[in-house]
């Protein structure tokens, strides 16, 4: 089964890039890697997705190298409001299971 | 467009007894994935289903069992509770026309807080 680990947590200060790296080691071939966003008790919210290299929405930017073996999550200028904790997601490239990484959690101070 | 809507929100059981948690899918959704959050093992897929048919099971054992209904409403099972099973219980509800993919983007409810005395 893929391990899917992230940093336990991070600090950051508002108006600072955050970057939060998910290393997948057993991705499925033609899977997407996704990352949520959760705050407590909430449900977690689709943040953004991608299957190579860099995708960039409204709220974030996903950097994925070419071995899919990790990606690299970055919000830029954070606020206060971003402070939550954040997983990646992907499929287990031997089982079809979906698997959440282990979860970050990011604490923004003013 | 209505949310994915869980029901309970909190529930309170002591063990040995069962307990069922219903999750009703946003309209037109046909796939309804089930997950336990703990502080200890994050969140963890239970099973999901499509069109009242279960694709995928996580590693859990045969206490934990579901159903969907033709509305695509979903229900989850925990027979004979353990202090273990206290956790979130998360549903959550996409279009996943494939199975084991995240590409398709998964819509979660609030969860139902199940503590297990």
């Amino acid at each position: 089964l893929a391990k899917t680990t992230q940093p336990i947590s991070m600090d950051s200060y508002e108006g600072q890039e955050v970057n939060i790296t998910c290393s997948h080691n057993n991705i499925a071939t033609n899977d997407y890697i996704t990352w949520y966003q959760q705050f407590p008790s909430q449900g977690p919210r689709f943040i953004i997705q991608g299957y190579k290299t860099k995708v960039t929405n409204e709220v974030a930017s996903l950097f994925i190298p070419a071995d899919r073996k990790s990606s690299t999550l970055s919000l830029p200028r954070v606020s206060l409001s971003d402070t939550a904790v954040y997983y990646c997601l992907v499929g287990d490239g031997d089982t079809d299971k979906l698997i959440f990484g282990t979860g970050t959690r990011l604490q923004v101070f003013p | 467009k209505a949310g994915v809507t869980q029901t309970p929100r909190y529930l309170i059981k002591t063990r040995g007894q069962q307990v069922t948690l219903s999750c009703s899918p946003i309209s037109g959704h046909r796939s309804v994935s089930w997950y336990q959050q703990t502080p200890g093992q994050g969140l963890q897929f239970l099973f999901e289903y499509f069109s009242e048919t279960q694709r995928n099971k996580g590693n859990f054992p045969g206490r934990f069992s579901g159903r969907q209904f033709s509305n695509s409403r979903s229900e989850m099972n925990v027979s004979t509770l353990e202090l273990g099973d206290s956790a979130l219980y998360l549903c959550a509800s996409s279009l996943a026309t494939t199975a084991g993919s995240s590409y398709n983007e998964q819509f979660f409810g609030p969860g139902t807080r199940l503590t297990v005395l």
